[in-house]
């Protein structure tokens, strides 16, 4: 199934630790991958295939997997963190993608 | 640096043509796939489908296939994304992406292109 599930929402104070998750069939099979869209931009990629974190990517990001659920953590929230994420997979392939639906962050 | 832009904001009539292109630079155009995103205001990512300049390789979403045409000219390390007739539910804006080759994630966004479909 190319469906990912992510809850609209997530809200943290400033400090604190936010996890987004994002479930699917296919995640124990394709890797997952995770966005962040400010308002007025492009995504910008911050976790790619599951757990790795892209050069320039602050160390507070990470992923973690389990099961058919991928979870972005971000630690010591900051108020400049608070945007849309999305999470990302694809077929065996690569040239077929589906996207969550996105998780809005509220710090 | 390895980037991509696009062209500029677009408003059109419903019925009208329009093409949109994403030039990139910095990396070896003809050696990564090039995928395009549709989002609608407010609303999340939709995948439309990638173009594989080297060798024309092409792969729409079901959702889009028949609805618009992706392209590229390697030569001038530009993609297109293309429709014929425009109706009103086309207004968003799409982004082009480059696919990383070392895995199946979109690591390098252009700034997107707003298209307004309005009479």
């Amino acid at each position: 199934s190319y469906e990912l599930t992510q809850p609209p929402s997530v809200s943290v104070s400033p400090g604190q630790t936010a996890r987004i998750t994002c479930s699917g069939d296919a995640l124990p099979k394709q890797y997952a991958y995770w966005y962040q869209q400010k308002p007025g931009q492009a995504p910008v990629m911050v976790i790619y295939k599951d757990i790795e974190r892209p050069s320039g990517i602050p160390e507070r990001f990470s992923g973690s997997i389990s099961g058919t659920t991928v979870t972005l953590t971000i630690s010591e929230v900051q108020a400049e963190d608070e945007a849309d994420y999305f999470c990302q997979s694809a077929d065996t392939s690569g040239t077929f993608v589906f996207f969550g639906g996105g998780s809005k962050l509220t710090v | 640096e390895e980037q991509l832009v696009q062209s500029g904001a677009e408003v059109k009539k419903p019925g009208e043509s329009l093409k949109i292109s994403c030039k990139g630079s910095g990396y070896s155009f003809s050696n990564y796939w090039i995928g395009w995103v549709r989002q609608m205001p407010g609303k999340g990512l939709e995948w439309m489908g990638i173009f594989h300049p080297g060798d024309s390789d092409i792969r729409y979403s079901p959702s889009f296939q028949g609805q618009v045409t992706i392209s590229a000219d390697k030569s001038i390390s530009t993609a297109y994304l293309q429709w014929s007739r425009l109706k009103a539910s086309d207004s968003a804006m799409y982004y082009c992406a480059r696919r990383s080759n070392s895995h199946h994630g979109m690591d390098v966004w252009g700034q997107g292109t707003t298209v307004t479909v309005s009479s």
